[in-house]
């Protein structure tokens, strides 16, 4: 079936650093994409998200952008802080055109800030 | 605002043996969700109620997983019998509306689940 998937399992980073984390999807009916971080022993924490019609979105440090004639997405922390360490998930939203989404998550990526 | 809340936190069983975990959604939320979320994978929804009435169970195993939200509020899910392969985060989510665009869904801090 249709998925979203990330380039890298891991990223390291020093503190202060910009950290950027990649998601391919695969579905093209998909109409709303969203990054959570999740600690450890933690339920994902929502982040940003970004609806199809818009290429970026930022917030707080964060930005995400979304390429869809790639199927691409992505999500940049600036100066990224020891409490940044944790995975990072992109998911996408099908409604197909209802009121009800239906979540599906990527693999997730592992980021670690080093003081 | 108190968020989601999930017990147990933690549960240890043999296989073949029955479990049941419970969710309390945030206050005046109209949809919830449960997701399996195995070790070094992103969750995966098994069901989703709106109110009381199943919205999604496609990937909800039937034969041994059954969830209810009889009076539209608090969740329980149930594995019986358990399989080694069950051994995940159990983790319930809700959202104001539907969950479609715009919707944000909280979720709880999840059950940790052990097979043996």
């Amino acid at each position: 079936g249709e998925s979203v998937g990330l380039h890298l399992p891991t990223l390291s980073v020093q503190e202060g650093d910009n950290s950027i984390i990649n998601c391919a999807y695969s579905n093209s009916a998909s109409d709303y994409f969203i990054w959570y971080k999740q600690e450890s022993g933690k339920g994902p924490q929502f982040i940003i998200d970004i609806r199809s019609n818009m290429d970026k979105r930022q917030g707080q440090r964060v930005t995400v952008l979304l390429n869809k004639t790639v199927k691409h997405l992505s999500l940049q922390i600036a100066a990224t802080q020891p409490g940044d360490s944790a995975v990072y998930f992109c998911a996408e939203n099908t409604s197909g055109g209802t009121s009800y989404g239906k979540l599906t998550f990527g693999q997730g990526t592992i980021l670690t800030v080093h003081p | 605002e108190a968020g989601v809340a999930q017990s147990p936190r933690y549960k240890i069983i043999e296989k073949r043996q029955s479990v049941a975990f419970w969710c309390n959604p945030i206050s005046g939320h109209a949809t919830l969700y449960w997701y399996q979320q195995i070790l070094g994978q992103g969750p995966k929804l098994l069901i989703q109620f709106q109110n009381n009435g199943v919205v999604d169970d496609s990937q909800l195993p039937k034969d041994r997983f059954s969830a209810e939200r009889l009076k539209g509020v608090d969740s329980t899910l149930k594995i019986q019998p358990a399989k080694l392969e069950d051994s995940a985060v159990y983790l319930c989510a809700s959202s104001w509306a539907g969950g479609g665009t715009g919707d944000e869904q909280y979720f709880g801090p999840g059950t940790r689940l052990t097979v043996t």
